[in-house]
């Protein structure tokens, strides 16, 4: 089945302490993407990749670093979470081209303390 | 920047009828793309249908269809004969057609609320 998978899927973490979410997919999508969805402010594109080792900023970048080493694969990290940075995240892939529909993951409920 | 707007935060339509949700963007781009998507309560994205701006047509995918106004930068999303399974969080999504450029600008959201 094609699809994008996210772990965790809820994650409660203290403040200043590391973590990772991963993102798969197993459609051979080029581009990749993590957002964050905030009550009000719609979904935000944090960081995207058009390919293995081609990484950009999205409009909310600050706190987070991303990786693309595989193509499937494109961990989100957060070195020193913060309360700020609750909030539920996405990550999505996509063909490049015209097309380009994006196949979204489940989501991560994301809490810092 | 491009930036993208959904000035109504909350809609309800009766089951059967019509609604329509507006979506209005800013770009000084000629080529690009325009996305409608759903969130059901599941938090599940779905696309609902694409828009590409070069063409004149607007875009249907059997109960939704769109309103393109391409001169006046609006998008907006009907949705006919509505069910009680069309409840959720619309999305308007923007993504430049430009070579290298697949930021993605997604406006704040409208809850469809679908009364029986």
């Amino acid at each position: 089945e094609a699809q994008v998978t996210q772990n965790p899927r809820y994650l409660i973490t203290v403040t200043g302490k590391k973590l990772t979410v991963t993102c798969s997919q197993n459609m051979n999508h080029e581009y990749m993407s993590w957002y964050r969805q905030d009550p009000g402010l719609g979904l935000r594109q944090i960081y995207y990749s058009m390919n293995v080792e081609v990484t950009d900023k999205g409009d909310v970048p600050e706190g987070y670093k991303v990786s693309r080493k595989e193509k499937r694969n494109f961990p989100l990290i957060l070195e020193s979470p913060s309360p700020n940075q609750t909030s539920l995240y996405f990550c999505a892939s996509s063909l490049l081209g015209d097309q380009g529909e994006q196949y979204f993951g489940p989501g991560t409920r994301l809490t810092v303390t | 920047a491009q930036t993208v707007t959904q000035s109504q935060p909350e809609m309800s339509v009766q089951e059967a009828e019509t609604v329509t949700l507006s979506c209005t963007y800013d770009t000084s781009e000629s080529d690009y793309y325009l996305f409608w998507y759903k969130q059901p309560p599941s938090r599940q994205m779905i696309l609902v249908i694409r828009q590409e701006a070069y063409k004149q047509q607007n875009a249907t995918e059997n109960r939704f269809s769109v309103n393109f106004q391409k001169a006046a930068k609006s998008f907006s999303l009907k949705i006919s004969d509505s069910q009680l399974g069309d409840a959720a969080m619309y999305f308007c999504a923007y993504r430049s057609w430009a070579s290298g450029t697949y930021k993605y600008i997604f406006g704040t959201g409208t809850r469809l609320k679908v009364l029986a």
